[in-house]
């Protein structure tokens, strides 16, 4: 079964950072693109950013709202992504999902989600 | 960047009618040399993450009930749940992974008339 476990959320002031971590399991993790995807309360769903394989270079994209604040990296040896956010703003206040592309789309399972809050 | 517009906002449907969701994209996202379209649908139901139900705009998700089936090709795709059954209650997004940034629909909620 695949799993996809964040963790690393919480409360955090402007200006601040956070690292938000997920742990996977149940798929060749090496096989898969990883990304996040973010959702602002009551709001729909917004992509952040994606890293695909090493195969592939670890490439990374992001959406233009978290580019050069925000940074993902992958570590194929403890089957886990992570997310570096940097210089947050009260708009980056969401629940941040961690997502696995296996060849369907490019977030064919979903962890649970958890939840960042940017407040003074 | 591909921009995903999603109609209706929301619906409510009877019990067992046809529920019919719209998604437009801003430009094509059929990849010929492939022959696919980089669109996915996905349902949120109350406090849960998403969850996949349908890629390259009209292939099911292993488990997705078949009352739920996507279609279109190009810039305009429509997702239909055949018979509303109660548990469908949800809203639902378009996605398109053809280019990056990706993006997605609005979302559209459906609920029970």
């Amino acid at each position: 079964e695949v799993q996809l476990v964040e963790s690393g959320g919480g409360l955090v002031k402007p200006g601040g950072s956070l690292t938000l971590s997920c742990a996977a399991s149940g798929f060749t993790f090496d096989d898969a693109w990883m990304t996040w995807v973010r959702q602002a309360p009551g709001k729909g769903l917004e992509w952040v950013g994606r890293i695909k394989r090493k195969i592939e270079g670890e490439t990374t994209d992001y959406a233009a709202p978290v580019k050069g604040r925000f940074t993902i990296s992958r570590d194929d040896s403890e089957n886990k992504v992570s997310l570096q956010m940097h210089s947050l703003k009260a708009e980056d206040t969401a629940v941040y999902y961690c997502t696995a592309g296996h060849g369907m789309s490019d977030s064919d399972s979903w962890g649970q989600g958890t939840l960042v809050t940017v407040s003074s | 960047d591909i921009v995903m517009t999603q109609s209706p906002d929301s619906l409510a449907v009877s019990l067992g009618e046809r529920a019919t969701i719209n998604c437009k994209s801003s430009q094509s996202v059929f990849y010929s040399p492939r022959n696919k379209n980089y669109l996915g649908w996905f349902q949120q139901k109350p406090g849960q993450p998403p969850k996949l139900l349908i890629y390259w705009a009209s292939t099911r998700e292993s488990g997705v009930p078949d009352r739920f089936s996507g279609s279109g090709s190009g810039t305009d795709f429509t997702l239909t749940i055949s018979s509303l059954q109660a548990e469908d209650v949800a809203v639902y997004y378009c996605q398109q992974y053809y280019s990056v940034p990706l993006s997605f629909g609005g979302g559209t909620k459906v609920e029970i008339k």
